[in-house]
């Protein structure tokens, strides 16, 4: 089975400051990995997503994951912090191609100091 | 905007009731997912539905169901309620049946049970 954890509940950065939020996995099957951000009072949206190849994946609004298979591991970032970014961010694996089990890890709440 | 839709937007009732959400997929759309967000469990995957079929299961109570029609909007019925099942409930969609893929997700419809 399929599990996610994410470091830290709430991560604050200062405007123009690197966003680091970390999620690492366990799964007993090479997994797919995914980055949601959900913004306030809206649904879930993909930023980014691993599932075979460059384990550096680049996503939509500037954000980067690197799959490290050695460290479980697919932390998000992003070099530069905007206002625009404070969300909560959810990392969640999925077991494959065929895969029927998909889990969410709970959730990492950016805010974003002016 | 996602393409995928939910009603109602807010709905609620009394313990004991019974309620039904919906969605409509975004066109093309076969996969049909329903998850539940609530404070305390974070977002919980309860039901995948491809193709009128029902797919994967996860932490779907007994006291609820859901199903999806041959036009591929798929309804979650949700009875016997108890304050606990008070959460937002979203639903996604996907083009085929496989986890890895994009999911696109609703604005979600908030539940109050009183």
């Amino acid at each position: 089975a399929q599990s996610v954890t994410q470091l830290g509940s709430h991560v604050s950065v200062s405007e123009g400051a690197l966003v680091l939020l970390r999620c690492n996995y366990s799964s007993s099957v090479p997994p797919y990995l995914f980055w949601y951000v959900q913004y306030p009072n809206q649904g879930l949206q993909l930023l980014l997503k691993y599932t075979t190849g460059a384990t550096l994946v680049k996503g939509i609004n500037g954000f980067e994951a690197e799959f490290k298979k050695s460290e479980t591991s697919f932390h998000l970032t992003k070099p530069s912090a905007h206002m625009s970014d404070a969300a909560e961010y959810f990392c969640a694996v999925s077991d494959g191609p065929r895969g029927q089990n998909f889990v969410f890890g709970p959730g990492t709440r950016l805010s974003v100091l002016p | 905007d996602s393409g995928v839709t939910q009603t109602p937007k807010h709905l609620i009732t009394a313990t004991g009731q019974r309620v039904t959400l919906r969605c409509s997929p975004r066109s093309g759309d076969l996969s049909v997912y329903w998850y539940q967000q609530s404070l305390d469990q974070g977002l919980q995957f309860l039901i995948q539905y491809y193709n009128g079929e029902e797919r994967a299961k996860g932490n779907i109570l007994e006291r609820f169901s859901a199903q999806q029609f041959p036009d591929l909007h798929s309804e979650l019925n949700l009875s016997s309620l108890e304050l606990g099942d008070s959460a937002l409930y979203f639903c996604a969609s996907s083009v085929d049946q496989g986890t890895y893929n994009e999911q696109f997700f609703g604005p979600g419809t908030r539940l109050t049970v009183l």
